[in-house]
């Protein structure tokens, strides 16, 4: 079974604030997903990535396999984007037989 | 096109008692997924189907049953419901496994007393 680990594991920063959230993992992967869960609950995608970077907007992801490491980057951040991010790899690296989650990292970003 | 709904939303249940929770996907889905997620914890994987007619056991099976008669629904049961199992519930789905993106539900929270 994979494992996964993030850092921070709660996070509180101010308006604007250039954000990094950190992901790591045990076992070779096809893909890593990185999701938000909003203070309501739902979960929503993010990102899936199996190399290099992806950018949405002011978000940034990025992926090191060798290094089985990834990164989530928030630019100019905005008290709406406080949630819960979460990291998430195939549970025995690839195939159909589900996710294996990060605990997440909680983030407030204050205005 | 409502994408994955979860029915009930909330759902108290005393110690014993049996309940089947339903995830409807109307994206054409192929593969769908039981999670539990509790505090402190990472989502976890209870049951998962690659098809219709098709189940498998993921990280926390023991307590659950799952069925996937029809491609667009997945039931997960308990049939005789735990304190142990109060927690919040998701189904998610997608087309070709974890390789791509996940679509998931609003979550069925569910407290046995």
């Amino acid at each position: 079974k994979n494992e996964v680990e993030q850092s921070p594991q709660n996070l509180t920063a101010q308006e604007g604030e250039f954000i990094t959230i950190n992901c790591s993992y045990s076992v070779g992967i096809s893909a890593l997903h990185w999701l938000q869960q909003h203070p309501g609950g739902g979960i929503v995608s993010l990102f899936m990535l199996s190399s290099g970077k992806k950018k949405h907007g002011r978000l940034i992801a990025t992926i090191n396999i060798q290094e089985k490491h990834s990164s989530l980057h928030i630019t100019a951040s905005h008290p709406r984007d406080s949630a819960v991010y979460i990291c998430a790899v195939p549970y025995s690296g690839g195939g159909a037989d589900g996710l294996t989650f990060g605990k997440g990292t909680h983030l407030i970003i204050q205005p | 096109n409502a994408g994955v709904t979860q029915t009930p939303k909330f759902r108290v249940l005393k110690t014993g008692q049996s309940m089947t929770l339903l995830c409807a996907q109307d994206m054409n889905h192929e593969y769908m997924y039981w999670y539990r997620q509790d505090p402190g914890m990472g989502l976890r994987l209870i049951h998962y189907s690659v098809g219709e007619g098709t189940t498998a056991k993921g990280e926390v099976p023991d307590g659950y049953n799952v069925s996937r008669l029809k491609k667009q629904n997945f039931l997960l049961g308990l049939e005789s419901a735990a304190p142990s199992q109060t927690s919040v519930y998701f189904c998610a789905s997608s087309f070709t496994g974890t390789s791509e993106y996940g679509y998931f539900g609003p979550g069925t929270r569910l407290t046995v007393t």
